[in-house]
């Protein structure tokens, strides 16, 4: 089955802890990205990929680190996870169409529910 | 820079009536636009999308949005609601980049 997948499902730690959340999609997409979503804001883009070793800051990048060393796999890691990065964290991919002209359809992970006491 | 504003971030309609959700974005060159979905907890779905040609845009579950370039909007419409179309709806631009701009989010509730 197609799918994105994101481990773990919720996760609660502490300030300073630092955490990677994994991404993994089996559709050999070349396009990755990251999405915090908290409520009224809708979801933003924290950082995207367009392929292995290609990665670039979205909108709030800002507290976060990624790479992308492998096509499949697209890692969040939080060095030093602070409360306002509590949040609803998601990963998608897509295909990357030609000239990186963004139209392509993401899909998206399950997510991931983040809570920093 | 980009933008994109739903108007409404609550929206109930009995079912067999119109659903109407609201769209607009702010762009200097017509950007790719996105309707998605999310149903509770659960990943983001793509309802519909424009790219080019047909400025009218059918997705799926009935779902259409049609792109006016003049009131830079992108509306989702759907006849008649069904309880199962209860989600969060989500409009979402690209403007030629890799970097998606999503709006806020509409709650849709359909009463029976």
């Amino acid at each position: 089955e197609a799918q994105v997948t994101q481990n773990p499902r919720y996760l609660i730690t502490v300030t300073g802890k630092k955490l990677t959340v994994t991404c993994s999609q089996n559709m050999n997409h070349e396009y990755m990205s990251w999405y915090r979503q908290d409520p009224g804001l809708g979801l933003r883009q924290i950082y995207y990929s367009m392929n292995v070793e290609v990665t670039d800051k979205g909108d709030v990048p800002e507290g976060y680190k990624v790479s992308r060393k492998e096509k499949r796999n697209f890692p969040l890691i939080l060095e030093s996870p602070s409360p306002n990065q509590t949040s609803l964290y998601f990963c998608a991919s897509s295909l990357s169409s030609s000239g990186g002209k963004g139209g392509e359809t993401q899909y998206f992970g399950p997510g991931t529910r983040l809570l920093v006491l | 820079a980009q933008s994109v504003t739903q108007l409404g971030s609550h929206v109930s309609v009995s079912e067999g009536a119109l659903v109407l959700l609201r769209c607009n974005y702010s762009s200097s060159v017509p950007p790719y636009l996105f309707w998605y979905v999310q149903y509770p907890n659960q990943g983001l779905q793509l309802l519909l999308k424009y790219t080019t040609g047909a400025t009218l845009v059918k997705g799926i579950n009935g779902f259409e949005a049609e792109f006016k370039k003049s009131e830079t909007s992108f509306h989702l419409t759907k006849p008649s609601a069904h309880m199962s179309d209860a989600a969060e709806y989500f409009c979402a631009v690209s403007k030629g980049t890799y970097k998606y701009i999503f709006g806020t989010g509409t709650r849709l509730k359909v009463l029976a």
